[in-house]
């Protein structure tokens, strides 16, 4: 089975361009999470969908919003990104509320 | 929110050598996690345990809900068990996770 798939890999945008991430979950699983994660840090929550519902946001500004699509599949968009946006972004899919599978991340560079 | 602390930041070892890792968390939990991440940035995922006791091979872990604390013990360790350690923990719709354990093993 294929495991939690993210894409692009890596992206090198602009500070002040928007970015669109894209995740797809383990087939399946009906949750998909965001995080951020820093050089050097735990990654940090931003976001969690179940069933096309937002059930959770982190502390993130709402320059960051996010959306899952009817296949479960999800979307995070960043606008007028800052250099401080420079991460690896995360994509995590669970049944439910349960044990979380993460996939191998996109990592998004600021300039 | 919870607050999740991990010990020690960091820790070095012999090839062959045992290890405990430890995760306090700060509130009653649902769901806890430990993952290795690899040099590339993929999170694997080593334990599901929200409580009690589990084995894999060389790792083992233990949580105590209780008293809020989980432990990872990883025995004969291997050049290959170098990385991140992360404990992540949930109780309402958002993981938390510890700043890490880097464990490096050296030959």
């Amino acid at each position: 089975d294929a495991g939690v798939t993210q894409s692009p890999t890596h992206l090198i945008k602009t500070r002040g361009q928007h970015v669109t991430l894209r995740c797809s979950p383990i087939s399946g699983h009906k949750s998909v999470s965001w995080y951020q994660q820093v050089l050097g840090q735990g990654p940090q929550f931003i976001f969690q969908y179940y069933e096309k519902e937002e059930r959770g946001r982190g502390n993130f500004p709402d320059r960051f919003s996010a959306r899952q699509f009817p296949n479960y599949s999800s979307e995070l968009n960043v606008n007028a990104l800052l250099l401080g946006d420079s991460a690896l972004y995360l994509c995590a899919s669970s049944v439910s509320e349960s044990e979380q599978y993460f996939g191998p991340g996109t990592r998004l560079t600021v300039t | 929110g919870i607050q999740v602390e991990q010990s020690p930041p960091d820790l070095i070892l012999q090839e062959g050598a045992n290890s405990t890792l430890r995760c306090n968390f700060s509130d009653s939990v649902n769901n806890l996690q430990w993952f290795h991440q690899n040099p590339w940035g993929q999170l694997i995922n080593l334990f599901y345990i929200p409580s009690g006791t589990k084995q894999n091979g060389r790792l083992s872990a233990t949580t105590v809900a209780t008293e809020r604390y989980s432990l990872l013990y990883i025995s004969s360790s291997q050049t290959t068990d170098s990385g991140v350690y992360f404990c992540a923990v949930s109780g309402n719709n958002d993981m938390r996770f510890g700043a890490g354990t880097r464990l490096t093993v050296k030959p």
